[in-house]
């Protein structure tokens, strides 16, 4: 099935450090999105990305559909301490026709601690 | 305005209890999905209605039964569910089965 590979896993950072993580896959994905997860609360949509190359910033966040629609990477600029929590890549699963039917293909996630 | 709103916020339960978590959305969606997710582990797919009805079961146990009265709307009943089924309960909704998806604030789940 369907994997995505996202990375680092963790990251540890000084406060107004930039921050970059990624995610690759061996198949093409059509939409990629981006959410972070605060703990105990639910994910929230970050960026969404629906076509190739495409470049979409939110605030200090910027996202990029790769080229080849096999991956994608998340940068956050000069970090601050509520930037902390769980990022997490996503994209539509499609079946082998291609067809996408509502289940969503996750990264493993990416925890992200601010030192002040 | 993307707001999924997901009650009780926290619920503690026992093995042989029957409860049940709501979610609601306003915005239009036809699509409404049930996700489980452990701690630092990413949501699970559990259930998706389309236009009310069911269109995916991802192999849920029994013990699991949700249910859409209507397109704003969707319950997950919950009966004789084992400790292993404490989690993180997350509800999402999008446009279409096929359109970006939105979540809820999610429910924590404690079976004793």
């Amino acid at each position: 099935g369907q994997q995505l590979n996202q990375s680092p896993q963790s990251m540890f950072i000084q406060e107004g450090e930039d921050v970059s993580m990624n995610c690759t896959s061996s198949s093409i994905f059509n939409t990629w999105l981006w959410y972070k997860q605060d703990p105990g609360e639910g994910p929230v949509l970050l960026i969404a990305l629906y076509k190739a190359g495409e470049l979409t910033s939110n605030g200090r966040l910027t996202a990029q559909f790769g080229i080849t629609r096999k991956d994608s990477f998340l940068n956050i600029s000069a970090s601050i301490p509520s930037d902390v929590g769980i990022y997490f890549c996503a994209g539509p699963t499609h079946n082998a026709g291609g067809t996408s039917y509502g289940k969503l293909t996750f990264g493993q996630g990416t925890i992200l601690t601010v030192h002040p | 305005d993307t707001e999924v709103t997901q009650t009780p916020k926290h619920l503690v339960m026992g093995m042989t209890n029957k409860k049940s978590l709501k979610c609601e959305q306003h915005m239009g969606h036809r699509a409404m999905y049930w996700y489980k997710q452990k701690a630092k582990k990413p949501p699970e797919l559990m259930f998706v209605y389309s236009y009310e009805k069911l269109s995916i079961n991802e192999s849920v146990p029994s013990r699991f039964s949700p249910e859409c009265p209507n397109s704003s709307l969707l319950n997950l009943h919950l009966h004789a569910l084992q400790p292993e089924d404490s989690a993180l309960y997350l509800c999402a909704s999008s446009q279409g089965h096929t359109d970006t998806q939105y979540f809820g604030p999610g429910t924590r789940l404690t079976v004793l």
